[in-house]
């Protein structure tokens, strides 16, 4: 198991276009993390699935946003009509339940809203 | 739902200088406790973690933290930096529903 593989990397796309983030959990992990940073900060929850279930949205998470966990493996997170806002760091993250032993992070894609 | 404190938000050190990143967290019954790292344009990797036990808590590279009950902080060390260390640093908290709240961060510049 290679860890949380996040993809693309990088995104540049035009405002008012659509984009889709993947993420490949650890593959034991029954939880799923999306977080969003933007520059200066630290990471902002945004939403997490157990399993298939998405359990927790933030207010963050406005209704252009949508995330899936289909069968509980990868996730897909998706913004629909970018705004230049939605510029950021968008990282997953998995861990296994019922512990809080450790939250293992992807190395995130990069959004830029042009 | 907690709240993390970090309360310098750029430490400059010396090389071979010892080191402490500070991290408050809000009071709760039950908390777990992280340092990441993050370096330019990576995710973050996990330096420690508190989950009970030991309050101090040794991790990769040379870092400890310690887990102060009564003070409610989880304040990184390191007794001698490295130029390698220069990164960004974050401090977080989960509860009882095991998502963890992050702070700003804290970015170490290490000096030779």
């Amino acid at each position: 198991d290679t860890g949380v593989s996040q993809n693309p990397r990088h995104k540049i796309t035009k405002r008012g276009q659509n984009v889709t983030f993947r993420c490949d959990p650890i593959s034991e992990h029954n939880r799923l993390y999306w977080y969003r940073q933007t520059l200066g900060q630290g990471p902002e929850f945004l939403t997490y699935f157990q399993n298939e279930a998405q359990l927790e949205k933030s207010r963050l998470l406005s209704d252009r946003f949508s995330a899936e966990r289909p069968k509980g493996s990868f996730s897909t997170l998706e913004i629909q009509r970018t705004e230049q806002g939605d510029s950021a760091m968008y990282l997953c993250a998995s861990s296994p339940i019922p512990r809080s032993d450790g939250y293992t992070f992807g190395s995130g894609t990069r959004l830029t809203v042009v | 739902a907690q709240s993390v404190t970090q309360l310098d938000s750029q430490v400059p050190v010396f090389e071979e200088a010892p080191v402490e990143l500070r991290c408050n967290y809000s009071s709760s019954v039950s908390v777990y406790l992280f340092w990441y790292v993050q370096y330019p344009n990576q995710g973050l990797q996990l330096l420690l973690k508190y989950l009970s036990g030991s309050t101090l808590v040794k991790g990769i590279n040379g870092f400890e933290a310690e887990f102060n009950k009564s003070q409610t902080s989880f304040h990184l060390r390191k007794p001698s930096v490295h130029i390698s260390d220069t990164a960004e640093y974050f401090c977080a908290a989960s509860g009882g529903s095991y998502i963890p709240t992050f702070g700003r961060g804290t970015s170490l510049i290490v000096h030779p």
